[in-house]
This record gives C-alpha cells, sequence and structure tokens, in this order.
C-alpha cells in the first residue's frame, strides 16, 4: 500500500469545524483512501473511505483534492468526543481482506 | 453492531510465563487480526488468520505464536513472556475478502504488563 503523510498533531475549539490533511502522492488509481480514528483507551473504528468523490457520512466528510494526492477529513463540529488520533490509510482495491497498514495518525485535541 | 471482545483490558504476568490472550467476535468474520501498540511506534501487525485453522505472519511474529480453532475465537500466545512484550495488544475482525470493501472492527484493547 502506498505511503500517506499526515502532521503528528492538530487543536482545534469545540463547536468549530476541524480539517484533518493527508498527502498521498504516490496513491495510485486502484487506491482507497480510509480514515480510522482512536479514542482514548479503545482500538481503532472506522471513519469513512472514497475513491475520488467526496463522501459524507454521519460521522465526517472527505474531501478528496481532483488529483487524487491529497485528502482532507472533515468534523464539521468538533466536540470534546472527537479527541482523538486519527489515521489515514490507503488501500487498493485488489488488496482483498489484507490486514490495514497503520502510520502514526495525526492526533487530534479538542479545547472546551 | 460488531462486537469484537477481548478477555481482559488489563493483565500482569510474569517473565518466562506462558500468556494467553483471548479475542472472540460475534459476527461471524472469516478475518481475524493480532496486533500490538506502543508509543512511538503505531500498531504493528503480529499475526493474522483469514479461516479456522489458517495462520499468517505479520510483520512482528517473533515470540508469539496463535490459534484459531473456532471462527469465532482467535487467541494469541506468549510462549515465554519477556519484559519487551509489555504492550497493548488489539485484536481486530473484518468479514471475507469477497467484498470490495470491509472495514477491520477492533476490540478496546488488552494492556498486558510483564514483570
Amino acid at each position: 500500500d502506498a505511503k500517506t503523510t499526515q502532521p503528528n498533531s492538530m487543536e482545534s475549539n469545540e463547536e468549530e469545524p476541524v480539517h484533518l490533511p493527508c498527502n498521498h502522492s504516490t496513491i495510485s488509481g486502484t487506491d482507497y483512501i480510509h480514515w480510522y480514528r482512536q479514542l482514548p483507551s479503545q482500538g481503532p473504528e472506522y471513519v469513512i473511505h472514497g475513491l475520488t468523490s467526496n463522501v459524507n457520512n454521519r460521522m465526517a466528510s472527505l474531501a478528496i483534492a481532483e488529483d487524487r494526492k491529497s485528502s482532507t477529513l472533515i468534523l464539521h463540529r468538533a466536540t470534546l468526543r472527537d479527541a482523538a488520533v486519527y489515521y489515514c490509510i490507503l488501500r487498493d482495491v485488489n488488496s482483498g481482506n489484507t490486514p490495514l497498514v497503520f502510520g502514526k495518525g495525526t492526533r487530534l485535541s479538542v479545547i472546551a | 453492531d460488531v462486537k469484537v471482545t477481548q478477555s481482559s483490558r488489563y493483565l500482569v504476568k510474569r517473565t518466562g510465563e506462558k500468556v494467553f490472550l483471548e479475542c472472540v467476535q460475534d459476527m461471524d468474520h472469516e478475518n481475524m487480526f493480532w496486533y500490538r501498540q506502543d508509543p512511538g511506534l503505531g500498531l504493528r501487525l503480529i499475526y493474522f488468520s483469514y479461516d479456522v485453522k489458517m495462520k499468517e505472519k505479520g510483520d512482528i511474529p517473533e515470540g508469539y505464536s496463535v490459534s484459531r480453532e473456532k471462527k469465532e475465537r482467535f487467541s494469541l500466545i506468549l510462549e515465554s513472556a519477556s519484559t519487551n512484550q509489555t504492550s497493548m495488544y488489539l485484536c481486530a475482525s473484518s468479514v471475507s475478502r469477497d467484498r470490495v470493501f470491509q472495514p477491520q472492527h477492533f476490540g478496546d484493547g488488552t494492556r498486558l504488563s510483564i514483570l
């Protein structure tokens, strides 16, 4: 799977939008972009995924650059419960169910 | 909702002991995984299994073995525990490879201390 680059940490105020960036300049045409997050004292949980088009679900939105070399996870209104480590992971559509490979992720702090 | 249950949240064992970490999932998933998580190193894959009685080595299998006798249960075994195996251990599961997309579902982890 291709490599991703994320900032080590970010900070946000509660109730404000948060944009978490991810660079993946070597992404291939068959790589999906996945986001997981890990809340304190819990295992990682799936957040969202996409290929080319922007995606929305109840947890977040995923904005994908036109050239697909970067993407942004958007939390529309950060809450204290969103404080977590966020992982951006690329997975080839043909990788089947091979295990996820986690990078260091971005530690998001939310300030009340 | 998928439930992945790890038998213990916290565990303290002694050097040289044989340690069993148990993981059970309730969604009939074919695939199960064991990771360990250490500060500064992130999550690293130890072993995984695509089916009953099948196992594959991950990135750091040394010092560990696994057992998958039933579909819902995947056990991680530390044959002779050492202090460098003190870590957070995370189990995960997912559905079969026939699906285009299948998220991995994680348990809440077992924090293991080897004294």
